[in-house]
């Protein structure tokens, strides 16, 4: 069974970083594009940032890009957003999802998301 | 950037009639790289829909997508109890891959 478990969550202050992490499972990790994606408490979608299966190409959201870092340990069988500089409008809950093969592409499975709160 | 909007944000339905959710784009999708998902509270969510119009593995037929160019549609053909949420459009036919802003489907 295809599994995506997110870590890393919690209530951080303005101007600090967190770590999330997504431990995949029950698929061949590596070879699949994997994307973080957000959804503010009670708000839509938000495509975040995606990385293609080897690691070599990175993509980022404008609102994040220069902030957030995507990383992938495929011998983990992980991949990872590191956030600096937040925001009190990065607050969400963040998903990660497999983008298959290329990015863009859709999303599936999900996994089931870890809160993230900026706040003083 | 393209802009899903997504009509009507609210749509108040009974059990077993027919819904039919609109998604516009702000300019044409390219090769109809469109997906719809289905989102219950308190969870992640679901892929329905890919390539406008395919169902994805073990979704059920009342749910169909059509549509291409900037106009697609989501329609369930017989509404059951857990059919009443939220659906988002997304489309993968550029950078970024941008979603609608979602169809609340409640029970009338």
């Amino acid at each position: 069974e295809v599994q995506l478990l997110e870590s890393g969550g919690g209530l951080v202050q303005p101007g600090g970083s967190l770590r999330l992490s997504c431990a995949a499972s029950g698929f061949t990790f590596s070879t699949y594009a994997m994307s973080w994606v957000r959804q503010g408490l009670g708000k839509g979608l938000e495509w975040v940032s995606a990385i293609s299966g080897s690691g070599g190409s990175t993509y980022y959201a404008d609102s994040v890009k220069g902030r957030f870092t995507i990383s992938r340990d495929n011998s983990k069988n992980t991949l990872y957003l590191q956030m600096n500089s937040l925001r009190v409008d990065d607050t969400a809950v963040y998903y990660c999802a497999n983008q298959q093969w290329l990015v863009p592409n859709w999303f599936d499975p999900w996994g089931q998301g870890t809160l993230v709160t900026v706040s003083s | 950037e393209i802009v899903l909007t997504q009509s009507p944000g609210t749509l108040s339905m009974s059990p077993g009639e027919r819904a039919t959710l609109s998604c516009r784009a702000s300019q044409s999708v390219s090769s109809s790289y469109l997906a719809w998902y289905q989102q219950k509270p308190g969870q992640a969510p679901r892929l329905l829909i890919y390539g406008a119009s395919s169902r994805a593995t073990g979704i059920p037929d009342r749910f169909s997508g059509s549509g291409s160019g900037t106009d697609f549609t989501l329609t369930i053909s017989r509404l059951e109890p857990e059919d009443f949420v939220v659906y988002y459009c997304q489309q993968y036919g550029s950078s970024p891959q941008t979603f609608g802003q979602g169809t609340k489907l409640e029970i009338k």
